[in-house]
């Protein structure tokens, strides 16, 4: 099956510091997405970005999926956006209805 | 228009115990999944629907079985409960199979 990897694995940022989250995937892709889960283990969906850009307030995500990665970017960063976030996707072809999740990329926001 | 809904929250069970965990959503999507989340290991998939009447095997299977009776329920069943499957269950749901809706997940402990 697909391979999703996220990295860094663990962050730590100042407030109003910039981050840049990554996610390499092993094949072609039907559906990425990013989530962010808050301390309360809710799983909050941002984005759902198979290719190009979008935005959305502080938040930005890029898929380049010919080139199989995806990427988000947190601007001026907010204690509220501790938590951990997840990048998953789907295969194109066989098991395109199975959501491969990373392990995920650990941010810790501090005031 | 509750989206995807998930009952219990918490449940404790003594090994051998079985118990459903249900899912429900009011939106009228076709795909519907459950996932477990260890620390750790990010979330993996144990079982999948593309509709009423048709379920297929994720990643970690063993010790759940499914049925889909019905577009809006998507109940995980829980045969003889082992330690090994203490852990948060999420179930998700999908229009299309692109752009997953999560609940709020239910906490299992099994002693």
């Amino acid at each position: 099956g697909i391979q999703v990897e996220q990295s860094p694995p663990d962050l730590i940022l100042q407030e109003g510091a910039n981050s840049t989250l990554r996610c390499n995937f092993s094949d072609s892709v039907n559906n990425l997405q990013w989530f962010h889960q808050n301390p309360w283990g809710q799983l909050i969906n941002l984005f759902y970005i198979p290719s190009g850009t979008k935005q959305n307030g502080r938040l930005s995500a890029t898929t380049v999926a010919t080139e199989r990665y995806s990427l988000l970017y947190i601007s001026s960063s907010q204690t509220t956006d501790s938590g951990v976030y997840f990048c998953a996707a789907t295969p194109t072809g066989a098991g395109s209805y199975q959501l491969t999740f990373g392990k995920g990329t650990k941010l810790s926001v501090i005031p | 228009n509750a989206g995807v809904t998930q009952t219990p929250k918490f449940q404790v069970l003594k090994t051998g115990q079985s118990m459903t965990l249900q899912c429900a959503q009011d939106m009228n999507h076709e795909y519907m999944s459950w996932y477990r989340q260890d620390p750790g290991m990010g979330l993996r998939l144990i079982h999948y629907s593309v509709g009423a009447g048709i379920t297929d095997q994720g990643e970690v299977p063993n010790g759940y079985n499914v049925s889909r009776s019905t577009t809006e329920d998507f109940p995980l069943r829980l045969l003889s409960a082992a330690p090994s499957q203490t852990s948060v269950y999420f179930c998700a749901s999908s229009l299309t199979g692109a752009g997953y809706t999560f609940g709020s997940g239910t906490r299992l402990t099994v002693v």
